[in-house]
């Protein structure tokens, strides 16, 4: 059971919008920033949304978080097939000491 | 160009102690946190532990407290994690990971910005 809760699954049509949901509590979320990885087959995890809402250098703007109380939000727009792959929240736990991680949202463009 | 690459991992028996290296470079290792998380088959990411640039702030996970330590050689740009009494529960992929940090006002946020392609550790009679 994961501390932050992600759907386990989302999917959409090539250029359709989704969105993925992470909900945490007061110790994460409710206090800290919101980061999202993007892990696709076979590579290793990456970057993708920091701060709740900042791009790393070369994401493309399609990719876009946000942020309420304990909960944020990955929103991915005109999908693409490439974006086929799991998705993770993260933020650190104030009340754990540590970083916590969402279960993973597997995204599936149909 | 930052790099991260792991390495040790391998076949070990239950019961049994490994220690994975990272080797870092591309930038200036000891200004960062550096952490350890990972994967199990079929499963979600997992974070393990964090260490500080100058060592003096340490946290692990509960699920590996007390049988894992994080360490690192800034002089060398290495990062280790010494692991004991492995269990089938600890089988995962471990990756290196680099913290990135900012801070403003007295607040600061992180994320894990750099990653490396992970080791692959299997605990199995």
């Amino acid at each position: 059971q994961s501390v932050l809760t992600q759907p386990p699954s989302a999917s959409g049509t090539p250029g359709q919008r989704v969105t993925i949901s992470c909900s945490g509590g007061a110790s994460n979320i409710g206090g800290r920033t919101v980061n999202w990885y993007q892990h696709l087959p076979g590579r290793a995890p990456k970057l993708l949304i920091y701060t709740d809402n900042q791009r790393p250098s070369g994401v493309p703007d399609r990719f876009s978080g946000s942020k309420s109380g304990t909960s944020a939000s990955l929103a991915i727009s005109g999908l693409q097939s490439e974006d086929e792959g799991d998705y993770y929240c993260s933020a650190w736990d104030d009340s754990l000491h540590g970083w916590v991680f969402g279960g993973g949202t597997k995204l599936t463009v149909l | 160009e930052v790099q991260l690459v792991e390495s040790g991992g391998g076949l070990v028996k239950p019961g049994g102690s490994l220690r994975l290296s990272c080797a870092a470079s591309g930038f200036t290792f000891n200004n960062y946190i550096m952490n350890w998380v990972r994967q199990a088959p079929g499963k979600g990411l997992e974070w393990v532990a964090s260490i500080s640039a100058s060592k003096y702030y340490i946290y692990y996970s509960d699920s590996v407290k007390g049988r894992f330590t994080i360490s690192r050689d800034n002089a060398k740009n290495s990062l280790s994690l010494q692991m004991n009494s492995l269990t089938v529960e600890d089988t995962a992929v471990y990756y290196c990971i680099r913290e990135g940090r900012f801070c403003r006002g007295g607040v600061c946020s992180n994320w894990f910005d750099s990653w490396g392609q992970g080791t692959l550790v299997t605990v199995s009679s």
